[in-house]
């Protein structure tokens, strides 16, 4: 069975700051990482993905997440943050028969100016 | 595409009672996921369909939860005889096949309150 552990509930931060949130997940076998993220008031969103290939992957909007088999971790990095990134973010796993994703509890990122 | 929609959006029910939710996926999405999600917690599996067959129940999903998807579209959840542990965000979600390939559309989910 998979598992998701993200390690920070809130991450406060100001406006240009970057920030990073923690994700670490656990797996006996191979494993598709997700993150997404749901904006006040609105349904969960893909944020990115890491199916295979290059270990950094980068979404649209400026954040990027490595994944590091070793330290089994998948954390989401932003160099500058926005008001506008507020939001919660969950980091998710899907087994490689990807019938199901299992969540984290979810960090929540409050952008200050 | 539309988006997944849900209804009702927020359901207040007294325990005891039976409450029964849709969810309407994207058109031509093969696969549905129905998700519960409480407070402080991120989404937990409880069961999806593959077109109109239930292929993964979560153990979550006790025998007073029945889901259905009649002729591949949309879907019903049904909680029977509610209790105040139930009280939760009830989201869906659809897809175009596994997880690992496509992306999951997220409903705005259906807010169970049991009083």
């Amino acid at each position: 069975a998979q598992s998701v552990t993200q390690l920070d509930s809130q991450v406060p931060v100001f406006e240009e700051a970057p920030v990073e949130l923690r994700c670490n997940y656990s797996s006996s076998v191979s494993v598709y990482l997700f993150w997404y993220v749901q904006y006040p008031n609105q349904g969960l969103q893909l944020l990115l993905k890491y199916l295979s290939g290059s270990t950094l992957v980068e979404s649209i909007n400026g954040f990027e997440a490595e994944f590091n088999k070793s330290q089994t971790s998948f954390h989401l990095r932003k160099p500058s943050v926005h008001i506008s990134d507020t939001a919660e973010y969950f980091c998710a796993v899907s087994d490689n028969y990807g019938n199901k994703l299992v969540f984290g509890a979810g960090t929540i990122l409050r952008v200050k100016s | 595409d539309t988006g997944v929609s849900q209804n009702p959006r927020h359901k207040i029910t007294k325990r005891g009672q039976n409450v029964t939710f849709r969810c309407d996926p994207i058109s031509e999405h093969n696969r549905l996921y129905w998700y519960r999600q409480t407070l402080g917690q991120g989404p937990e599996f409880l069961t999806y369909f593959q077109n109109e067959a239930q292929l993964e129940k979560s153990r979550l999903l006790s025998d007073r939860f029945s889901a259905e998807r009649p002729k591949g579209s949309f879907s019903t959840l049904e909680i029977q005889r509610t209790e105040q542990g139930d009280s939760a965000m009830y989201l869906c979600a659809s897809s175009r096949g596994l997880a690992a390939t496509y992306e999951q559309y997220f409903g705005p989910g259906t807010r169970l309150t049991v009083t």
